[in-house]
């Protein structure tokens, strides 16, 4: 069983569309995190969000948001996508919030 | 927010030790430090994590001086499995603002 599942792992899109990518842990973790690793390979959190709180980089624009229907799932919805969007993202969770999360597969978008 | 700095790459042959060192000067009094490993199209994956002193576990050890302002990742007897990128990474105890440095390159060779 796969502790952290993301899908899709490709998605490639148009500019200015609206995509999801869906996040599912089965590990019973109270937080999820989303990362956005860029090709420099630099690895920047965007979300933390436990059933209390979520937590905002601040530098992530508002066209990202994360969307939680229960606590073993938090998707991302972007809106209006732009060429600088694509990158590898990652869903990640944890039960420690020293803990950075146990990371899932990746979901790479290409926006051309 | 404490910053990272690792060396780029390393080589090693197989049954080294080798040794990672993380810079990271502006380390907050509630910051911990974690190491994570990532091979190509993967998920980084967690090796340790720790405070102060010394943390071993069945993978690494991790060595951290008094004054926290750097740390070391110690690999026993690498094998070409090892080979992938490794993280250091600083957070303050909500996890709110984890930065990953910008990762070592280890090349393990036979």
């Amino acid at each position: 069983d796969t502790a952290v599942s993301q899908t899709p792992k490709y998605l490639v899109t148009q500019m200015g569309n609206d995509k999801s990518i869906k996040c599912e842990q089965n590990l019973g973790h109270d937080t999820m995190y989303w990362y956005k690793q860029d090709s420099k390979k630099f690895l920047k959190i965007m979300f933390s969000y436990n059933n209390k709180e979520l937590i905002i980089n601040e530098t992530v624009p508002n066209r990202f948001s994360p969307k939680s229907p229960d606590k073993a799932h938090l998707n991302l919805h972007i809106n209006s996508l732009e060429l600088g969007d694509s990158a590898v993202y990652f869903c990640a969770s944890s039960q420690d919030h020293r803990d950075p999360g146990t990371f899932g597969s990746g979901t790479r978008l290409t926006v051309v | 927010l404490a910053k990272t700095t690792q060396p780029i790459s390393m080589d090693s042959y197989e049954g080294q030790e080798v040794n990672i060192t993380c810079s990271h000067n502006n380390i907050a009094t509630n910051d911990y430090i974690t190491w994570y490993q990532q091979f190509p199209s993967q998920g980084p994956r967690f090796i340790i994590q720790g405070y102060k002193t010394k943390v071993t576990n069945e993978v690494a050890s991790l060595f951290i001086p008094a004054d926290r302002k750097s740390s070391t990742l110690s690999l026993p007897r690498v094998s070409l499995s090892d080979t992938a990128v490794y993280y250091c990474l600083v957070g303050d105890n909500y996890g709110q603002n984890f930065v990953f440095g910008p990762g070592t390159r280890l090349s393990v060779l036979p």
